[in-house]
């Protein structure tokens, strides 16, 4: 069974980067596509970006924030989103779609 | 990028009834590449159905998914308590992978 845990700073404070980890358990990280997911409060999902080995695909409406990230070494997806705004402030989760979904980490963009 | 139309908004039902949610795809989903989850508050979204019609892994069989192309649709035989929440439907056949804006399933 593959277990997703995302983990990374709760607060970010506006123009700064957001890095999340999300680490997988389970299996190997190059048998799976990898997506970073969010949720603004009271929201849709919102589909940010995939990895699957070297090959990625963005959200055109986030593609120039976003870099997406894996280290096989420690089983682990990163993302980056720069120049953060209050409406990035969103649960994010890490998922293999459709099937494994981290439990999500709420993100708050505030000074 | 393809837009996922769920209706109704809500759907206010008493445990024992018959549940059917819909949602329509502004372009076709590329090979049914679809599926349906379940959220409660709190929570992490739970896949229910994947490609249209397959029953996630220890889904209950009063789970449906059916449909193709642009139509879709998720009907639940007979709710049970833990049936109430919010459920998304998502394609992921086209990039970018969207969702639905939700169909709120609360007690009657």
């Amino acid at each position: 069974q593959v277990h997703l845990q995302e983990s990374g700073p709760g607060l970010v404070k506006p123009s700064e980067t957001l890095s999340l980890t999300c680490s997988v358990s389970g299996d190997s990280i190059s048998n799976h596509y990898w997506s970073w997911v969010r949720q603004p409060p009271g929201e849709r999902l919102e589909w940010i970006a995939y990895i699957y080995n070297s090959r990625t695909d963005f959200n055109p409406s986030l593609k120039s924030r976003v870099t997406i990230s894996v280290d096989t070494s420690k089983n682990q997806i990163s993302l980056r989103l720069t120049s953060v705004t209050a409406a990035d402030t969103a649960v994010y989760y890490c998922a293999s779609i459709p099937q494994y979904w981290g439990q999500g980490t709420l993100v708050t963009v505030s000074s | 990028e393809i837009v996922l139309t769920q209706s109704p908004g809500t759907l206010s039902l008493s445990p024992g009834e018959r549940a059917t949610l819909y949602c329509r795809a502004s372009q076709s989903v590329y090979k049914n590449y679809f599926a349906w989850y379940l959220q409660k508050l709190g929570q992490a979204p739970r896949l229910l159905i994947h490609g249209a019609s397959s029953r996630a892994t220890g889904i209950a069989d009063r789970f449906t998914g059916s449909g193709s192309g642009t139509d879709f649709t998720l009907t639940i035989s007979r709710l049970e308590p833990e049936d109430f929440g919010v459920y998304y439907c998502q394609q992921y056949g086209s990039s970018p992978v969207t969702f639905g804006g939700g169909t709120k399933v609360e007690i009657k």
